[in-house]
């Protein structure tokens, strides 16, 4: 069954530090999105993605963070200059098409640790 | 602002007795709805949805839930658990005019043998 894989699934980095979480969506699917899961807290939206741009944004998603789909397979979330409280799990998901009512498909996600 | 609540962040019950997880919904139009389970250090898994078709949903792995429009709830329930139903289970809306789902803060299942 296809899934959705994201890379790593740790990642330690020092405050100021760039870095990149990497996600391929499952391979028809044409929508992605970005969320994340602060330790005991809910899980929050941050951004979805369609034909190369940013359909929406969570009020998160700010100056620091940046979404690129460099290639067919890879859909990257990367954060500029990371905080303490960038501290997280960080969820891809993708679906076949957009649409309130539509399936989106979950990765195991990437814990980020920001020291 | 849309918004789900859950009700109880943990919740017990013995090896085949009934799972009732419970989440109500904040919407002046009925929203789409959604059930999620996380297993330990595995992504969200879709259990089932509400799209405005029939009220009675039913899901993977027995589970099912029911849209009840005049309490605006959305709980989840199965009559007899397992020990491998214990995870994490969120409820989710998405509201008409847009793709984001809005989560619950979830409740996390522990089954008794």
């Amino acid at each position: 069954e296809p899934e959705v894989t994201q890379t790593p699934s740790h990642q330690v980095t020092q405050m100021g530090q760039e870095v990149i979480l990497r996600c391929v969506p499952i391979s028809n699917h044409l929508y992605f999105y970005w969320y994340r899961q602060i330790l005991g807290q809910k899980v929050e939206f941050l951004v979805s993605f369609y034909n190369n741009e940013i359909s929406e944004k969570s009020e998160i998603f700010d100056d620091q963070f940046s979404v690129e789909r460099p290639d067919g397979s890879n859909f990257t979330l990367k954060i500029r200059s990371t905080k303490l409280e960038d501290s997280a799990m960080y969820f891809c998901a993708s679906s076949e098409r957009a649409g309130g009512g539509e399936t989106q498909y979950f990765g195991p996600g990437t814990r980020l640790l920001v020291l | 602002a849309q918004s789900v609540t859950q009700l109880g962040s943990h919740v017990s019950v013995s090896e085949g007795a009934l799972v009732l997880l419970r989440c109500n919904y904040s919407s002046s139009v009925p929203p789409y709805l959604f059930w999620y389970v996380q297993y330990p250090n595995q992504g969200l898994q879709l259990l089932l949805k509400y799209t405005s078709a029939a009220t009675l949903v039913k899901g993977i792995n027995g589970f099912e839930a029911e849209f009840k429009k005049s309490e605006t709830s959305f709980h989840l329930t199965k009559p007899s658990a397992h020990m491998s139903d214990a995870a994490e289970y969120f409820c989710a809306v998405s509201p008409y005019n847009t793709d984001k789902l809005i989560f619950g803060t979830g409740t996390r299942l522990q089954v008794f043998p």
